[in-house]
């Protein structure tokens, strides 16, 4: 299984702005998630895109996905100091032995406040 | 609901000993999950339960690694011997199905075990 690529792999900015996250596989995209996970803590869920969608919309969240470039995007408007925590996206793969959730390396994002 | 439990929720072991982590997944929750976390890595899945059997286990280092996911509830994994590099977080996680497909369902995580191997 190939691990999604994320970048950037670290973001800082100001509470207010807004923050995009990108991640692309080189395998084919289907039902894509993201997840969210604080400092010592496991991953929260935020949102999934199915592999026929190619936007949505969750609160402050916004994620696109492009199947035909293998990528997608999260969206953070008006970010919060809350917001300061690492971003997963995650694939699943089809395999022959089963299906399984590959996550991308993740984006650190800081919000100063 | 009661999320995913996990423990102990740190572990410090010397190399060459042996050490269990045990999770109980939300009710009902068919599906149950072990991720290693490497520090500034994303989650890798060591193994994936349906019920009381294995869905994948492709990148479970076998010959030290075990898990076993008994009466389909309960989980538990085991390092035997640990070596430096199995320092790590482990996440348990769970997930229901949708319209019959796992795939289309969230991954509820636990809090993880945070291993340092010395």
């Amino acid at each position: 299984s190939q691990q999604g690529e994320e970048d950037p792999q670290a973001l800082s900015i100001q509470e207010g702005e807004n923050a995009t996250m990108n991640c692309s596989y080189k395998t084919s995209i289907n039902n894509l998630q993201w997840y969210r996970q604080n400092s010592g803590r496991g991953l929260v869920h935020l949102i999934l895109i199915r592999s026929n969608e190619r936007e949505k919309h969750s609160g402050r969240l916004r994620v696109t996905l492009d199947t035909s470039k293998k990528s997608s995007s999260l969206l953070i408007t008006a970010s919060r100091a809350a917001d300061t925590a690492s971003y997963f996206c995650a694939n699943f793969e089809f395999m022959e032995y089963g299906n399984k959730l590959v996550f991308g390396a993740g984006t650190i994002l800081r919000v100063k406040s | 609901e009661a999320g995913v439990a996990q423990s102990p929720r740190y572990k410090i072991i010397e190399k060459r000993q042996s050490v269990a982590f045990w999770c109980n997944p939300i009710s009902g929750h068919a599906t149950l999950y072990w991720y290693q976390q490497i520090l500034g890595q994303g989650p890798k899945l060591l193994i994936q339960f349906q019920n009381n059997g294995v869905v994948d286990d492709s990148q479970l280092p076998k010959d030290r690694f075990s898990a076993e996911r008994l009466k389909g509830v309960d989980s538990t994994l085991k390092i035997q011997p640990a070596k430096l590099e199995d320092s790590a977080v482990y996440l348990c996680a769970s997930s229901t199905t949708e319209r019959g497909f796992y795939y289309n369902s969230p991954l509820h995580f636990g809090n993880g075990t945070r291993l340092t191997v010395t």
